[in-house]
């Protein structure tokens, strides 16, 4: 069974610095894709960003990027240009691209908190 | 923000009351999942459906149903509510896009249930 593990329950940054958040994983699998949720306080989870396992190439949307590194089975996020909006809690999750299905195996989250 | 809706969006019984959490999504997804999320914590997956009359238990047990007899429709139900139920319960629908490699769950704004 696969297992994703966030060791920084809590995090914290200045505004319009830069924090990145560390995920890693384990899995036998080759085919997966991984991916970073944002919980808000009270508001709906939300896809921040994805990374196909078969890529080399770092996902990236707009302030928000990866660092995946598939032999390490690490997937952290980096947040550039911190805003107060970027506070919430931020989970890593995992989807076999091997079994059929589309279930996805969440971390156990890091609580951001973004100082102004 | 999709369009996935869940209610109530808090409730508090009492114990060894029936009750039913509400999830529905307008995007026409066949797939759709649960989740329960204590606060604070990781999200487990207990129960999905990959359509309609198609239903699973997923990785945490739990003692709720589901039923999916049209689409857009995903309720849980608890047929005896115990304060060990109290948590968070968050429903997902996701979208195979392009293919499986674009696949995207998107979640609901969640159902706080206090049992008392």
């Amino acid at each position: 069974a696969q297992t994703v593990t966030q060791s920084q329950p809590e995090m914290s940054v200045q505004e319009a610095e830069t924090v990145t958040l560390s995920c890693t994983y384990d899995t036998s699998e080759s085919d997966y894709y991984l991916f970073w949720y944002k919980q808000p306080p009270s508001r709906q989870m939300i896809l921040v960003i994805r990374q196909e396992a078969y890529k080399q190439q770092n996902a990236t949307e707009n302030r928000f990027s990866v660092n995946f590194q598939k032999a390490a089975k690490s997937f952290s996020l980096k947040i550039s240009d911190s805003q107060l909006g970027d506070a919430a809690m931020y989970f890593c999750a995992y989807r076999s691209g091997v079994t059929s299905g589309s279930r996805l195996t969440f971390g156990e989250g890091t609580q951001l908190t973004v100082n102004p | 923000e999709a369009d996935i809706y869940q209610t109530p969006r808090y409730l508090v019984i009492g114990t060894g009351k029936k009750i039913t959490l509400e999830c529905s999504q307008t995007m026409g997804h066949d797939k759709m999942y649960w989740y329960q999320q204590d606060p604070g914590m990781e999200l487990h997956l207990i129960h999905y459906s990959y359509g309609v009359n198609s239903t699973e238990k997923g990785d945490l047990s739990s003692e709720s149903t589901v039923s999916r007899i049209r689409t857009e429709h995903f309720p849980l139900t608890l047929e005896s509510a115990r304060p060990s139920h109290t948590s968070q319960y968050l429903c997902a629908s996701s979208d195979p896009g392009r293919g499986k490699s674009q696949e995207t769950q998107y979640f609901g704004p969640g159902t706080r249930l206090l049992v008392l």
